[in-house]
């Protein structure tokens, strides 16, 4: 129940395209879901994140879209550029208790040029 | 603002020696946390301080990990004796207290052969 299941494993998207990363959880205590992105070399960085009580939250490109019934939420990057190559991480934790994040297994993300 | 500070940046062990990794959090953060990263996944927590206290060390493999986080600033995690499936990517990061943004440093990249 503390798994958060992330795909795809790798992700291969066109300049200019759209790129999405589906993630699903179980445990409804969670209430708290943030996307990381990864260099190669670097920690992850918060990328954008999301509370249940909205449905979607946009910053720039990067969107997350949340469906709390279906107990998934997704990560959309718009117009993907090659910069936006690198490991996306979502996450889950919930704000009562230790805020422990349970972590995806993480998406490959390359865009070509 | 500096970010969370680690060291070494890599290291390269035999198995059943000992190791230890060092973390400077983001100032006045009073959470710290250590993850294992292993190649091909998400983060994992190992530990998780708050202030000196430990809030969190469920899935810290106690009886060759410790960690301690002195005047509740810098901290320590220590591998004792080391097994080659400790390889992975060691990941410190800090929050403002136990609230949500978590901030990663560049990690600790363990081999052990």
């Amino acid at each position: 129940q503390q798994q958060v299941k992330q795909s795809p494993q790798s992700l291969i998207v066109q300049k200019g395209g759209i790129s999405i990363i589906n993630c699903a959880y179980e445990n409804t205590a969670f209430d708290y879901f943030p996307w990381y992105q990864q260099f190669p070399g670097k920690g992850p960085a918060l990328l954008i994140a999301i509370r249940p009580d909205v449905s979607e939250k946009k910053e720039g490109r990067f969107t997350i879209s949340f469906n709390k019934s279906a107990k998934q939420f997704s990560l959309h990057i718009m117009d993907s550029q090659p910069g936006d190559s690198a490991t996306y991480f979502c996450a889950a934790s919930s704000t009562s208790g230790t805020y422990k994040y349970i972590f995806g297994t993480g998406t490959r993300l390359k865009v070509l040029a | 603002e500096a970010g969370v500070a680690q060291s070494p940046r890599y290291k390269i062990i035999e198995k059943r020696q000992s190791v230890a990794f060092w973390c400077n959090p983001i100032s006045g953060h009073a959470t710290l946390y250590w993850y294992q990263q292993i190649l091909g996944q998400g983060p994992k927590l190992l530990i998780q301080f708050q202030n000196n206290g430990v809030v969190d060390d469920s899935q810290l493999p106690k009886d060759r990990f410790s960690a301690e986080r002195l005047k509740g600033v810098d901290s320590t995690l220590k591998i004792q004796p080391a097994k080659l499936e400790d390889s992975a990517v060691y990941l410190c990061a800090s929050s403002l207290g136990p609230v949500i943004e978590q901030y990663f440093g560049p990690g600790t990249r363990l081999t052990v052969t």
